[in-house]
Formats: structure tokens, sequence, C-alpha cells
């Protein structure tokens, strides 16, 4: 069956340190999608990749899908109290317009 | 502004109730989508649809029904087969590209169902 896997499952940050979220795929991706979510809320998008060894960026984070598309990583540089939150990994396989979600990183950043 | 709406934030459910749950996009988007999120499980996808009229099971659709009658409305049914429907609901839509895969899911607010 098609897995990711997402870790670490939870993480807390003094502000102002670096931190990186993985997320694995057991097979090769078509896309992989980086989301946020404030808790009982919904999802907001962040960056999607679909490219081997591509990287965006957008304000302090980044995120980069390695060269045989199973594996990305989601940075986040000098952290801040706003950076708080749960963020999620979806991928797309088949590019049949279905996402399967990781069980997502709760991110924790103390003042 | 465009966006989803789901309604209401919050819903109760009484044992042996059917309960739907709205979503409604003026994005004009052609796909809409259902999702469970339950504590620790990440999202699961319900339901979903690429076009009017017509819907695909997605991974845990048993004890739910959905209905596509018009293009920016996507309402999900609870039924009272769904042994365990305690959870936060997720609607998202996204356009249709022709499978280049472009575009995103957005999603809406969600509505967290409680049975009583």
């Amino acid at each position: 069956s098609q897995e990711l896997e997402q870790s670490p499952q939870s993480l807390i940050v003094q502000e102002g340190k670096n931190l990186t979220i993985n997320c694995t795929s057991s097979k090769t991706l078509y896309g992989l999608y980086w989301y946020k979510q404030k808790y009982g809320e919904g999802l907001i998008f962040l960056m999607m990749l679909q490219k081997g060894g591509e990287e965006k960026s957008h304000e302090k984070i980044t995120a980069k899908l390695d060269e045989k598309k199973q594996q990305s990583s989601l940075h986040i540089t000098a952290s801040q109290p706003s950076h708080a939150g749960i963020y999620l990994c979806g991928a797309d396989w088949s590019s049949n317009y279905k996402l399967t979600f990781g069980k997502g990183t709760l991110l924790t950043v103390n003042p | 502004d465009g966006g989803i709406t789901q309604s209401p934030k919050y819903l109760f459910r009484k044992e042996g109730q059917n309960v739907t749950l709205s979503c409604e996009q003026n994005l004009n988007h052609d796909a809409m989508y259902w999702y469970r999120q339950d504590p620790g499980q990440g999202l699961r996808l319900i339901y979903y649809s690429q076009i009017v009229n017509d819907f695909q099971k997605g991974d845990i659709a048993e004890g739910y029904s959905v209905s596509r009658e018009k293009k920016e409305s996507f309402p999900l049914t609870v039924t009272s087969a769904q042994k365990n429907p305690t959870a936060f609901y997720l609607c998202a839509s996204s356009p249709w590209d022709g499978g280049l895969r472009e575009e995103t899911q957005y999603f809406g607010p969600g509505t967290r169902l409680l049975v009583l």
C-alpha cells in the first residue's frame, strides 16, 4: 500500500531557532503539497513541489523535494510564535486529484 | 471574496440520526472533496467529485453519502451507519487543469461533529 510518513510528530522549539519537518513517501511522488493548520481551522496552502530537486521558499519557510521524488523537507528559519501550528504534507501519487496526507507535525514555538 | 464556506461550525448529532454538512464554494472550481480529521490521524478522504453529477468514493466512504447537483455545492451526509462520526470534517475544492496538477486544493474552515 502507498504510505506517507511524516516526522517528527511534534516539535517544541525556542523562538529564533531553525527547524526541519520531514515527509517520506513509499513510492515516487507526482506532487508533494505542504499545508499549515491552526487547531480547529482549515488548511492553509504553503507550497507545492513537483520536480526532483525542486526547492521553493516563502518568507522564512523553504520546502525541498529530493531527486528521487520520495522525500520532502520543510525548513523554517528563525522561527517565530506565528509559525506555531500543525504542518501537513500531502502526496499525489497518480495525478488523479486524490491527495493522501501525513499525520501532521505539531509545532510549538516558545517565546 | 472568493472562498469555501462550511456550515455549521459545530454540529451535534443524536444516536441514529442522519446529519448533513454543507460545503459551498464560489471559486468556480470543478473538483470538490470531503475529508475527515481525527486527532493524530491526519486527513482521510471520504468522497470527491470532479464534475457535477459525478462523485467517487475515497478511502473511508462507508457510512457517508454525498451529492453534487450544482458546481458550487457538495453536501456530505453522515448517516446512522457511521459508527464513529465524531470528528472534524473539512471540505476542499480545486480547479480541473486537465491533469497538469498545477493547482492545489483549497480548504474550508471545517465543521466539528459531535455525537451526543
